[in-house]
Protein backbone atom coordinates (compact mmCIF):
# COMPACT_ATOMS: atom_id res chain seq x y z
CA UNK A 1 0.00 0.00 0.00
CA UNK A 2 1.09 3.43 -0.34
CA UNK A 3 3.88 4.74 2.16
CA UNK A 4 4.16 8.33 3.18
CA UNK A 5 7.62 9.57 4.81
CA UNK A 6 8.15 12.52 6.97
CA UNK A 7 11.12 13.95 8.71
CA UNK A 8 9.92 14.07 12.36
CA UNK A 9 10.94 17.44 13.17
CA UNK A 10 11.98 20.92 12.25
CA UNK A 11 12.98 23.81 14.71
CA UNK A 12 13.35 27.56 13.11
CA UNK A 13 13.72 30.73 14.16
CA UNK A 14 10.95 33.57 13.71
CA UNK A 15 10.85 35.30 10.80
CA UNK A 16 12.98 32.63 8.88
CA UNK A 17 11.39 30.35 6.35
CA UNK A 18 10.31 26.88 6.91
CA UNK A 19 10.42 23.64 4.61
CA UNK A 20 8.85 20.52 5.22
CA UNK A 21 9.42 17.48 3.56
CA UNK A 22 7.39 14.46 2.24
CA UNK A 23 7.93 11.33 0.06
CA UNK A 24 5.24 9.31 -1.11
CA UNK A 25 5.41 5.98 -3.11
CA UNK A 26 1.94 5.90 -5.05
CA UNK A 27 2.51 7.49 -8.14
CA UNK A 28 -1.71 7.61 -8.82
CA UNK A 29 -2.57 10.49 -6.50
CA UNK A 30 -5.00 12.79 -7.90
CA UNK A 31 -4.80 15.67 -5.12
CA UNK A 32 -1.97 15.75 -2.28
CA UNK A 33 -2.82 17.79 0.73
CA UNK A 34 -1.31 19.74 3.97
CA UNK A 35 -2.70 19.61 6.98
CA UNK A 36 -1.90 21.29 10.07
CA UNK A 37 -2.42 20.16 13.71
CA UNK A 38 -2.29 22.21 16.80
CA UNK A 39 -2.21 20.29 20.50
CA UNK A 40 -5.15 18.69 21.52
CA UNK A 41 -7.50 19.79 18.14
CA UNK A 42 -8.56 18.71 14.59
CA UNK A 43 -6.88 18.71 11.81
CA UNK A 44 -6.93 21.98 9.31
CA UNK A 45 -6.61 22.09 5.47
CA UNK A 46 -3.75 24.35 4.81
CA UNK A 47 -3.70 23.91 0.92
CA UNK A 48 -3.50 21.30 -1.32
CA UNK A 49 -1.64 20.62 -4.83
CA UNK A 50 -3.35 18.78 -8.13
CA UNK A 51 -1.01 15.96 -9.72
CA UNK A 52 -0.22 17.85 -12.90
CA UNK A 53 0.96 21.28 -11.11
CA UNK A 54 4.58 21.58 -10.36
CA UNK A 55 3.76 24.35 -7.44
CA UNK A 56 0.98 26.01 -6.16
CA UNK A 57 1.61 29.59 -3.82
CA UNK A 58 -0.96 30.71 -1.30
CA UNK A 59 -0.21 33.31 0.30
CA UNK A 60 2.92 32.89 2.68
CA UNK A 61 2.81 29.04 1.70
CA UNK A 62 4.20 27.47 -1.03
CA UNK A 63 3.96 23.99 -2.64
CA UNK A 64 6.46 22.05 -4.67
CA UNK A 65 5.62 18.69 -5.81
CA UNK A 66 8.49 16.92 -8.03
CA UNK A 67 6.34 13.72 -9.41
CA UNK A 68 9.53 11.73 -10.97
CA UNK A 69 10.90 11.99 -7.50
CA UNK A 70 7.30 11.48 -5.63
CA UNK A 71 8.40 13.89 -3.33
CA UNK A 72 6.40 16.96 -2.08
CA UNK A 73 7.46 19.79 -0.06
CA UNK A 74 5.45 23.17 1.95
CA UNK A 75 7.58 25.75 2.30
CA UNK A 76 5.78 28.52 5.16
CA UNK A 77 7.40 31.93 4.43
CA UNK A 78 8.21 34.46 7.57
CA UNK A 79 7.26 31.42 10.06
CA UNK A 80 5.52 33.03 12.74
CA UNK A 81 5.46 31.55 16.57
CA UNK A 82 1.64 30.67 15.76
CA UNK A 83 2.98 28.40 13.26
CA UNK A 84 3.97 26.21 15.69
CA UNK A 85 2.46 23.08 14.60
CA UNK A 86 2.58 19.49 13.48
CA UNK A 87 2.13 19.34 9.63
CA UNK A 88 0.94 16.37 7.91
CA UNK A 89 1.22 15.57 4.24
CA UNK A 90 -1.78 13.51 3.01
CA UNK A 91 -1.90 12.26 -0.59
CA UNK A 92 -5.30 10.87 -1.60
CA UNK A 93 -6.07 7.75 -2.71
CA UNK A 94 -6.82 7.37 -6.18
CA UNK A 95 -10.71 6.73 -7.15
CA UNK A 96 -11.03 2.90 -6.61
CA UNK A 97 -9.54 3.39 -3.07
CA UNK A 98 -12.52 5.68 -2.45
CA UNK A 99 -10.42 9.06 -1.97
CA UNK A 100 -9.15 8.30 1.64
CA UNK A 101 -6.05 10.11 2.66
CA UNK A 102 -3.08 8.10 3.55
CA UNK A 103 -0.90 10.33 6.44
CA UNK A 104 2.61 10.78 6.75
CA UNK A 105 3.82 10.69 10.41
CA UNK A 106 3.74 14.65 10.78
CA UNK A 107 6.49 16.65 11.05
CA UNK A 108 6.80 18.86 14.31
CA UNK A 109 7.70 22.50 13.64
CA UNK A 110 9.01 24.23 16.48
CA UNK A 111 9.60 28.12 15.92
CA UNK A 112 11.40 30.03 18.36
CA UNK A 113 11.26 33.73 18.96
CA UNK B 1 -23.08 26.69 7.27
CA UNK B 2 -22.21 24.33 10.36
CA UNK B 3 -18.58 22.14 10.27
CA UNK B 4 -18.22 18.38 10.83
CA UNK B 5 -19.64 17.89 14.62
CA UNK B 6 -18.25 15.15 16.46
CA UNK B 7 -19.29 14.11 19.98
CA UNK B 8 -18.45 13.20 22.42
CA UNK B 9 -15.25 15.24 22.23
CA UNK B 10 -13.56 13.16 25.32
CA UNK B 11 -14.41 9.60 26.43
CA UNK B 12 -13.41 7.28 28.94
CA UNK B 13 -14.18 3.60 29.11
CA UNK B 14 -12.99 0.94 31.33
CA UNK B 15 -11.30 -1.71 30.28
CA UNK B 16 -14.64 -4.01 28.74
CA UNK B 17 -16.79 -1.17 27.88
CA UNK B 18 -18.61 -0.01 25.08
CA UNK B 19 -17.51 2.83 23.15
CA UNK B 20 -20.08 4.68 20.58
CA UNK B 21 -18.35 7.77 18.86
CA UNK B 22 -20.54 9.73 17.03
CA UNK B 23 -20.00 11.71 13.47
CA UNK B 24 -22.22 14.38 12.17
CA UNK B 25 -20.94 15.32 8.35
CA UNK B 26 -21.31 18.62 6.90
CA UNK B 27 -24.65 19.56 5.55
CA UNK B 28 -25.32 17.91 2.25
CA UNK B 29 -22.52 15.51 2.74
CA UNK B 30 -23.73 11.79 2.16
CA UNK B 31 -19.60 10.53 2.86
CA UNK B 32 -17.73 10.06 5.97
CA UNK B 33 -14.00 8.74 6.82
CA UNK B 34 -12.78 7.18 10.12
CA UNK B 35 -9.30 7.85 10.77
CA UNK B 36 -7.67 6.70 14.36
CA UNK B 37 -4.08 8.49 15.47
CA UNK B 38 -2.28 6.65 17.67
CA UNK B 39 -0.78 9.04 20.85
CA UNK B 40 2.67 10.68 18.24
CA UNK B 41 1.53 8.58 15.16
CA UNK B 42 -0.22 10.16 12.32
CA UNK B 43 -4.16 9.17 10.96
CA UNK B 44 -4.38 5.83 9.89
CA UNK B 45 -7.46 5.48 7.59
CA UNK B 46 -10.18 2.84 9.22
CA UNK B 47 -13.70 3.01 7.11
CA UNK B 48 -15.08 4.77 4.73
CA UNK B 49 -18.87 5.00 4.64
CA UNK B 50 -21.92 6.26 2.41
CA UNK B 51 -25.79 6.69 3.41
CA UNK B 52 -26.84 3.15 4.88
CA UNK B 53 -23.53 1.71 2.62
CA UNK B 54 -19.93 0.56 4.08
CA UNK B 55 -17.70 1.57 1.01
CA UNK B 56 -14.44 0.09 2.37
CA UNK B 57 -13.56 -0.73 5.55
CA UNK B 58 -10.07 -2.31 5.16
CA UNK B 59 -8.51 -0.39 7.59
CA UNK B 60 -11.29 -1.58 10.48
CA UNK B 61 -9.37 -4.36 13.18
CA UNK B 62 -11.54 -7.68 12.60
CA UNK B 63 -13.00 -7.67 16.09
CA UNK B 64 -14.79 -5.66 17.84
CA UNK B 65 -14.92 -2.34 16.06
CA UNK B 66 -18.49 -1.32 13.51
CA UNK B 67 -19.29 1.04 11.67
CA UNK B 68 -22.96 2.60 10.58
CA UNK B 69 -24.12 5.69 8.55
CA UNK B 70 -27.54 5.47 8.83
CA UNK B 71 -30.11 7.25 6.17
CA UNK B 72 -30.97 9.37 9.28
CA UNK B 73 -28.58 10.40 11.55
CA UNK B 74 -24.99 10.40 12.35
CA UNK B 75 -22.14 8.15 11.81
CA UNK B 76 -21.28 6.10 14.54
CA UNK B 77 -18.24 4.21 15.20
CA UNK B 78 -18.73 1.00 17.68
CA UNK B 79 -15.76 0.01 19.69
CA UNK B 80 -16.67 -2.95 21.90
CA UNK B 81 -15.24 -4.53 24.81
CA UNK B 82 -12.29 -1.40 24.80
CA UNK B 83 -8.86 -2.41 25.87
CA UNK B 84 -5.94 0.01 26.63
CA UNK B 85 -4.64 0.01 23.16
CA UNK B 86 -7.90 1.52 22.05
CA UNK B 87 -7.18 4.67 23.18
CA UNK B 88 -6.48 7.36 20.79
CA UNK B 89 -8.55 9.92 18.51
CA UNK B 90 -10.99 8.94 16.52
CA UNK B 91 -11.40 11.66 13.54
CA UNK B 92 -14.15 11.65 11.21
CA UNK B 93 -14.10 13.52 7.66
CA UNK B 94 -16.88 14.30 5.49
CA UNK B 95 -16.84 14.62 1.59
CA UNK B 96 -19.45 15.72 -0.48
CA UNK B 97 -18.46 13.10 -2.83
CA UNK B 98 -18.09 15.00 -5.91
CA UNK B 99 -14.53 13.74 -7.08
CA UNK B 100 -11.67 15.76 -8.20
CA UNK B 101 -14.14 19.12 -7.06
CA UNK B 102 -13.95 18.58 -3.30
CA UNK B 103 -11.66 18.06 -0.08
CA UNK B 104 -12.42 16.01 3.03
CA UNK B 105 -13.28 18.32 5.93
CA UNK B 106 -12.27 16.97 9.30
CA UNK B 107 -14.02 17.37 12.36
CA UNK B 108 -12.48 17.81 15.78
CA UNK B 109 -12.19 14.33 17.28
CA UNK B 110 -12.96 12.35 19.96
CA UNK B 111 -10.28 11.53 21.97
CA UNK B 112 -11.00 7.96 23.80
CA UNK B 113 -8.89 7.12 26.95
CA UNK B 114 -9.47 3.80 28.26
CA UNK B 115 -8.35 3.01 32.17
Amino acid sequence: GEDVEQSLFLSVREGDSSVINCTYTDSSSTYLYWYKQEPGAGLQLLTYIFSNMDMKQDQRLTVLLNKKDKHLSLRIADTQTGDSAIYFCAPEGTYNQGGKLIFGQGTELSVKP
Amino acid sequence: NAGVMQNPRHLVRRRGQEARLRCSPMKGHSHVYWYRQLPEEGLKFMVYLQKENIIDESGMPKERFSAEFPKEGPSILRIQQVVRGDSAAYFCASYGGVYLEETQYFGPGTRLLVL
